[in-house]
């Protein structure tokens, strides 16, 4: 099994809503990642999780919250978007993180989130 | 600093074959990745290649790898209108341990 699931599909929210999304693995993975695409670009990374500790936040604004609550589950709380932040939010997974070894990254189907 | 590198279109007719081109900066690199994505989907792994392999066969993908020009391509045999869709090339940073990505190659192909 070498999925990732992710909830809701899509979103719609105000600028003052607060919302979460979900990802979930049950490969045994230790590393889970956000990603946020634009249309058209490549994913860019947002936050990494590595056993379950936050291991890289790349300047992420403050209105993104991760939390990582256990091994299999990552989630990403959203409060106060802008109406750029409308994009595909792409959650992944790999057996471990580094710079050695083959860590591919299994991704989700992704939420379609829109900020109005 | 590190770079992926990609064309941005593709068009084939079906039945051909499809050659996506990747160039990349970071010899270090030990893991090469092509990722597939069709439209409104996330990101499908197709294959991944050893930065000590020059060739890497699977069924109808053929990924080749000149680490002294540091030059990826992706082969597609008999391509089917199925496999339109965005290719992205990606590789792992020797240093921070990143996926760093091409802007991807819309492969289009006409019946």
């Amino acid at each position: 099994d070498t999925e990732v699931t992710q909830t809701p599909k899509h979103l719609v929210m105000g600028m003052t809503n607060k919302k979460s999304l979900k990802c979930e693995q049950h490969m045994g993975h230790r590393a889970m990642y956000w990603y946020k695409q634009k249309a058209k670009k490549p994913p860019e990374l947002m936050f990494v999780y590595s056993y379950e500790k936050l291991s890289i936040n790349e300047s992420v604004p403050s209105r993104f919250s991760p939390e990582c609550p256990n091994s299999s589950l990552l989630n990403l709380h959203l409060h106060a978007l802008q109406p750029e932040d409308s994009a595909l939010y792409l959650c992944a997974s790999s057996q471990s993180w580094g710079t050695s070894g083959s860590y591919e990254q299994f991704f989700g189907p992704g939420t379609r989130l829109t900020v109005l | 600093g590190e770079d992926v590198e990609q064309s941005l279109f593709l068009s084939v007719r079906e039945g051909d074959s499809s050659v996506i081109n990747c160039t990349y900066t970071d010899s270090s690199s030990t893991y090469l990745y092509w990722y597939k994505q069709e439209p409104g989907a996330g990101l499908q792994l197709l294959t991944y290649i050893f930065s000590n392999m020059d060739m890497k066969q699977d069924q109808r993908l053929t990924v080749l790898l000149n680490k002294k020009d540091k030059h990826l391509s992706l082969r597609i045999a008999d391509t089917q209108t199925g496999d339109s869709a965005i290719y992205f090339c990606a590789g792992v940073s020797s240093n921070t341990g990143k996926l760093i990505f091409g802007q991807g190659t819309t492969l289009q192909v006409k019946p």
